[in-house]
């Protein structure tokens, strides 16, 4: 069965601080992995990572796919308040002409003054 | 551009009833796909819908069935409800099979089972 593992599950940090966010995956047929922000309701999306080693970065938000490795890290420098949020790593895989994403359980950040 | 609609956004049900809930995806996406989410379990896949076909299913009963109409708009039903459907319903909807980058979610439906 695939499975996506997030860590931590929880983490408190102070504005300004630099946060990492782990995400390991064991999924059959890869095709990408996702990172997505959910604050109150929809999920809203991050960041799409189909090659290893290959960094994204979007302002003070960065990821980076290990393939070999199966895992993500998604990175926030100088944190903010407003990135107080539960954090999501999903995976697409895909079987023929079917396809799903399998997500984690999230990781909740709050970031304090 | 409209984004995902889902209605209701919130319902209240006892046990044994059916609930049907409905998503209209943005314009042009034909790519529908449905997740629940509980706090013990994030968010698991239902299903996914691509021009009126069901192109997967996640690992649920099959009290939970699904549709999709020709101007792409989806419905999911849950019958028989049981006190663990209480959840997050999202939709989230793309425009190819596989352009999960450009995957928007609505904002939920949440259903009470009491």
């Amino acid at each position: 069965e695939d499975k996506v593992v997030q860590s931590p599950l929880s983490l408190v940090v102070h504005e300004g601080d630099t946060v990492t966010l782990n995400c390991s995956y064991e999924v059959t047929n890869f095709r990408s992995l996702l990172w997505y922000k959910q604050e109150k309701k929809a999920p809203t999306f991050l960041f799409m990572l189909t090659s290893s080693g290959i960094e994204k970065k979007s302002g003070r938000l960065s990821s980076i796919l290990d393939k070999k490795e199966l895992f993500s890290i998604l990175n926030i420098t100088a944190t903010q308040t407003g990135d107080s949020a539960v954090y999501l790593c999903a995976v697409a895989s895909h079987t023929g002409t079917a396809s799903k994403l399998t997500f984690g359980t999230g990781t909740r950040l709050q970031v304090t003054l | 551009k409209a984004g995902v609609t889902q209605t209701p956004r919130y319902l209240i049900k006892t046990r044994g009833q059916q609930v049907t809930l409905s998503c209209s995806p943005i314009s042009g996406h034909r790519s529908v796909s449905w997740y629940q989410q509980t706090p013990g379990q994030g968010l698991q896949f239902l299903f996914e819908y691509f021009s009126e076909t069901q192109r997967n299913k996640g690992n649920f009963p099959g009290r939970f069935s699904g549709r999709q109409f020709s101007n792409s708009r989806s419905e999911m039903n849950v019958s028989t409800l049981e006190l663990g459907d209480s959840a997050l319903y999202l939709c989230a909807t793309h425009e190819g099979r596989f352009s999960y980058n450009e995957q928007f979610f609505g904002p939920g439906t949440r259903l009470t089972v009491l």
